[in-house]
């Protein structure tokens, strides 16, 4: 079975700085696999999806994710954090196009001013 | 784009009561959603998958005849928590499959989910 795995409970960076949050997957099968956003008390916003077309994903708010399938991980990246970013951010998981998607623990960014 | 309302957002019931919230997809037709639940700071957790005009499919260990999941319309899903007690507090997600060109919001969307709390 498909799951995903998020290193870092907790991640805190400064406003300007680089973010980066970590996942990796596991899947018998070439995997789908999503980055969503959420804000306290709502539903989640998808920022990127690969589907097995480029590894570099561009998503919305300038984030980006690079899958690399050597190191079955799919790491979400921004060049510059906003005090808007902060939020918890799940990585997620399909192994079949349109099914159900496995949700990895979460990750809560902390943004300094 | 694709849009899935969800509710209530909130609701408060007595424990033994049952309660039930609602997941439509406003501009396009679902065939499938997805229930999930998430515990304060945690991880959504899939319950079911809704398909329209048949069963849903329980993930293991969710009570089917706790959480009743009706997928009677191409636009709405609906899951009745019964005999609700305050275990079941949470919040509920839905989500449907949507459509739209690839590299979009493609695949699926959330509604804004339900926070419910059994007293």
């Amino acid at each position: 079975a498909q799951s995903v795995t998020q290193l870092g409970s907790h991640v805190s960076v400064s406003e300007g700085a680089l973010v980066l949050l970590r996942c990796n997957y596991s899947s018998s099968v070439p995997p789908y696999l999503f980055w969503y956003v959420q804000y306290p008390n709502q539903g989640l916003q998808l920022l990127l999806k690969y589907t097995s077309a480029a590894t570099l994903v561009k998503g919305i708010n300038g984030f980006e994710a690079e899958f690399k399938k050597s190191e079955t991980s799919f790491h979400l990246t921004k060049p510059s954090a906003h005090m808007s970013d902060a939020a918890e951010y799940f990585c997620a998981v399909s192994e079949v196009r349109d099914d159900k998607i496995i949700f990895g623990k979460g990750t809560r960014l902390h943004i300094l001013p | 784009g694709a849009v899935v309302s969800q509710h209530p957002s909130w609701v408060i019931c007595k424990s033994g009561t049952s309660v039930k919230i609602e997941c439509r997809s406003l501009d396009f037709q679902a065939t499938t959603m997805f229930w999930y639940r998430q515990f304060p700071k945690q991880s959504l957790m899939l319950m079911a998958t809704s398909n329209e005009g048949s069963k849903a499919t329980y993930e293991q260990g969710v009570e089917k005849d706790k959480f009743l999941i009706n997928h009677a319309s191409l636009t709405l899903s609906t899951l009745t928590v019964t005999s609700a007690h305050p275990e079941d507090s949470s919040f509920y997600i839905c989500s449907a499959r949507s459509p739209g060109t690839p590299g979009s919001n493609y695949g699926y969307t959330f509604g804004s989910g339900t926070r419910l709390t059994v007293v």
